[in-house]
């Protein structure tokens, strides 16, 4: 069993929907969670970080740490094609070691 | 600022040949990794440095050597190439290494081993 799952997609949704992008994890240790998009062809960008447990919220971006289920999100809303990306989760026990879930593939449709 | 480079974009190597990888950065980060992509496994850590003169192996080192030339530079290198090291290579950097920071990456390497 890997230490993070996320599901692969992809996930099609039509413009202005809101997204819901999900990953799980074993390691009840991970105290650092990230959120990285990845365009086709390109090296992943940070999105959102969050440390612990709760909410953090930027623009139309909200990410949502669950530690007593072990279950992180992030939600966007008011889609727009250019969100169309590869989203990976990404969590740590301390600083350097990042344990990457797969990457869940989001396509907006105008 | 150019941010994480890494050269070459492409390459294509014959079973047993060796490459190396390129990287640097012009943030004056401290701290380097390196990334493999592939289908279904998402990115994993290959190998790390800390600060300039450490290294650490990741979670799939074999196969792999690395050195950090400078601040600036970390580069992989694949002595005997194998099928399996198919994949997409990522460098990465951030700023300091006790407390988090965010990594910053590079475009990746894409490497075929026929």
């Amino acid at each position: 069993q890997k230490e993070v799952e996320q599901d692969p997609g992809p996930l099609s949704v039509p413009e202005g929907a809101i997204v819901s992008l999900n990953c799980t994890y074993s390691n009840s240790a991970f105290q650092y969670f990230m959120w990285y998009r990845q365009y086709s062809r390109k090296g992943p960008e940070l999105l959102m970080y969050t440390y612990s447990s709760g909410n953090k919220e930027d623009g139309r971006f909200t990410a949502q740490v669950d530690k007593s289920s072990k279950y992180i999100s992030l939600f966007i809303r008011d889609s727009q094609p250019s969100d169309s990306a590869t989203y990976l989760c990404a969590m740590s026990v301390g600083f350097q070691k990042l344990v990457f879930g797969t990457g869940t593939r989001l396509l907006v449709s105008p | 600022n150019a941010g994480v480079t890494q050269t070459p974009k492409f390459q294509v190597l014959k079973t047993g040949q060796s490459m190396t990888l390129q990287c640097a950065q012009d943030m004056n980060h401290n701290s380097m990794y390196w990334y493999r992509q592939d289908p279904g496994m998402g990115l994993r850590l290959i190998y790390y440095s800390a600060s300039e003169g450490t290294t650490d192996k990741g979670e799939v080192p074999n196969g792999y050597n690395v050195s950090r030339l400078n601040k600036r530079e970390f580069s992989l290198r694949l002595e005997s190439a194998a099928p399996s090291q198919t994949s997409v290579y990522f460098c990465a950097s951030s700023a300091v290494a006790d407390s988090y920071n965010e990594q910053f990456f590079g475009p990746g390497t894409r490497l075929t081993v026929l």
